[in-house]
Order: structure tokens, then sequence, then C-alpha cells
């Protein structure tokens, strides 16, 4: 199956930094999505984006489908963005909209 | 309010017995998910339904069942063969398609005493 690659895997900021996510994906996609979970669980979404460049706010994503990676943005990081983001792709072959999840990059922001 | 709810939150259960966690979403979706989250993991997907009266397994649904008799209800049943079922539960809805977004719940903590 499709494999789904995140780094970093863990990262630590200082209030006010920026950062860059990645996400790489072995095989041709029909959906991508990014999302943020919460320290309660709650999985946020955060971008439908199988390609192209989007923004909302202080994070922005861009997905470059040719070349099977997608990366996050998050500009001056505040203490709320903490938590772990994933990404997760749908394959092209893939029939029922399943999603196969990253590992995950877990970002603490100090303040 | 448009959304996908889950109960219980929080479910403690003794080993040897099923145990049922529902979800339920009013966003008129055809299709719902079940997945399971092991700490400092990603995702899994346990089962999913694209229509009503009828579900397919996913990655992981070895000791697990789910009914899908209205359309806005996918509850999932953790029987006792699943042999290691502490974990977070998440369910998910989207419009069915591989094109369109999926919604997740806020989830169940299962716990096996």
């Amino acid at each position: 199956g499709i494999q789904v690659e995140q780094s970093p895997p863990d990262l630590i900021l200082q209030e006010g930094a920026n950062s860059t996510l990645r996400c790489n994906f072995s095989d041709s996609v029909n959906n991508l999505q990014w999302f943020h979970q919460n320290p309660w669980g709650q999985l946020i979404n955060l971008f439908y984006i199988p390609s192209g460049t989007k923004q909302n706010g202080r994070l922005s994503a861009t997905t470059v489908a040719t070349e099977r990676y997608s990366l996050l943005y998050i500009s001056s990081s505040q203490t709320t963005d903490s938590g772990v983001y994933f990404c997760a792709v749908v394959p092209r072959n893939n029939a029922g909209n399943m999603l196969t999840f990253g590992g995950g990059t877990r970002l603490m922001v100090k303040p | 309010d448009g959304g996908i709810t889950q109960s219980p939150k929080y479910l403690f259960r003794k080993e040897g017995q099923n145990v049922t966690l529902s979800c339920e979403q009013n966003l008129n979706h055809d299709a719902m998910y079940w997945y399971r989250q092991d700490p400092g993991q990603g995702l899994r997907l346990i089962y999913y339904s694209q229509i009503v009266n009828d579900f397919q397994k996913g990655d992981i649904a070895e000791g697990y069942s789910v009914s899908r008799e209205k359309k806005e209800s996918f509850p999932l049943t953790v029987t006792s063969a699943q042999k290691n079922p502490t974990a977070f539960y998440l369910c998910a809805s989207s419009t069915g398609t591989s094109y369109n977004e999926q919604f997740f719940g806020p989830g169940t903590r299962l716990t096996v005493l």
C-alpha cells in the first residue's frame, strides 16, 4: 500500500517562530488532507489540498502532486499551535476514500 | 449544529466483554469510517461504509464488527476477540467519493482493565 512519511517527527519552537512540516507519499493520490490533533485528541481539519496552494490565516499548505509531497507552513507560531500535525492521503486506485495517515509531527511551541 | 458525535467519551471494560461505541452524524454524508489510534501513532482504518446496509473491512478489522442500518449511524463493536483493544477510536464521515474531505468526531478512549 501507499507509504506516507512526515518530517520532522518532533519539533520545538519558540513562540513567534516559523516552521515547515513535510509530507512525502509513495504513489499518486486523489485526496490529501492536513489535520491538527489537539491535546484532547480532536482532529481538526486544516486543509484539503490534493494539489496547489492554500492559505488560512497564519497557516498555508502546498502540494506538488507530480513530485509526491506536501508542505505545511506555520508562521508566527503560538502556544495554541502545539499538538500533533497529521498528513493523510487517499491513493488514486482507492475506491473507498480511505485515508492513509502518516506518523505525524509533534509540535511544541514554548512561550 | 452540524457535526459528528461519539459516545461515550471514555469507556472502561473488563477483559472478555464486548462493548459498542456510538457514532452519529447529521451532515447527510453517505460514507462513514472508523479509525483506531494507538499512543504516539497515526490512525489506522478499521471499517468503512459507503452506503446504508453495506460496509467493508479496513486494514485492522479483526476483533471488530459494525452495522449501518441508518445513514446517520455507524456503531462499532469491540469484541472479546480483539487482542489489544485499549486505544483511542475516531469516527469520520464524508460525502463518499475519493475527492471529498473527511471530517472527524471527538473520539472515544477505550481502556480494558
